[in-house]
C-alpha cells in the first residue's frame, strides 16, 4: 500500500461545477495535510493546509479531513479553466518527513 | 519576500557525465528539500537538511547523489555519473522551521541525460 494514494485522472468538469479530489493516506500517525497545485511546466505551490477533522474554506476551496478514515480531500466550486493543473496531495509522516502523492489531472471544460 | 532560487534551470548531459545543481532557500528558513520529479509522477523527496544538518536522506542514491548545505543556507545537489532514469525536474523547496510547515518550492532544474 502506497503511503499517499490519489486517483490519478484525469478528472474532467465542465465549467463552474464541483470538482472532488481524493487522498488516502496509510500512516495514522499523519499530522499535518497539504494541498499543492501544479500547473503544468511549473513547481507546486501550496493551496490549502489542514491540521484537525472537519472542513476548511478558503474562498473556492474547501479541504476536508477525516483522520478515522485516513483520507482528505479538496472540493473546487464554481470551477474555472484556470484551474485546469495537477493536484498534489502531501501528508506529513509523524512530524518527520512529507510524502506526496502522485497527483490528480484535472480539467475543467469552458 | 524573494522566492526559493534555483540554477541551472535546464541542463542536458550525457550518461556518466556528473551534473550539480544550486539552490537558494528563502531567507530564514531553516529546512531546505531536495525532490525529484519524473513525468507525471509527484516530488519524491531525495534529502531534507535542518539548518546545515541531514535530517532525512533515506532515498538518495548515495553511490551517485550527493547534497551539501554549507553554512545552513544554500544547498548543491550533485549527481555523478549520471545515468538515463535520472532525466526529471529537481525541485529544491524550503520551509521555515520544520517539516509540518508549507513548502515553497522554487521553479525546478529540468535534467536530461541522453
Amino acid at each position: 500500500q502506497k503511503e499517499v494514494e490519489q486517483n490519478s485522472g484525469p478528472l474532467s468538469v465542465p465549467e463552474g461545477a464541483i470538482a472532488s479530489l481524493n487522498c488516502t493516506y496509510s500512516d495514522r500517525g499523519s499530522q499535518s495535510f497539504f494541498w499543492y497545485r501544479q500547473y503544468s511546466g511549473k513547481s507546486p505551490e501550496l493551496i490549502m493546509s489542514i491540521y484537525s477533522n472537519g472542513d476548511k474554506e478558503d474562498g473556492r476551496f474547501t479541504a476536508q479531513l477525516n483522520k478515522a478514515s485516513q483520507y482528505v480531500s479538496l472540493l473546487i466550486r464554481d470551477s474555472q479553466p484556470s484551474d485546469s493543473a495537477t493536484y498534489l496531495c502531501a501528508v506529513n509522516i509523524r512530524g518527520f518527513k512529507t510524502i506526496f502523492g502522485a497527483g490528480t489531472r484535472l480539467f475543467v471544460k469552458a | 519576500e524573494a522566492g526559493v532560487a534555483q540554477s541551472p534551470r535546464y541542463k542536458i548531459i550525457e550518461k556518466r557525465q556528473s551534473v550539480a545543481f544550486w539552490c537558494n532557500p528563502i531567507s530564514g528558513h531553516a529546512t531546505l528539500y531536495w525532490y525529484q520529479q519524473i513525468l507525471g509522477q509527484g516530488p519524491k523527496l531525495l534529502i531534507q537538511f535542518q539548518n546545515n544538518g541531514v535530517v532525512d536522506d533515506s532515498q538518495l542514491p548515495k553511490d551517485r547523489f550527493s547534497a551539501e548545505r554549507l553554512k545552513g543556507v544554500d544547498s548543491t545537489l550533485k549527481i555523478q555519473p549520471a545515468k538515463l532514469e535520472d532525466s526529471a525536474v529537481y525541485l529544491c523547496a524550503s520551509s521555515p522551521s520544520g517539516v509540518t510547515d508549507t513548502q515553497y518550492f522554487g521553479p525546478g532544474t529540468r535534467l536530461t541525460v541522453l
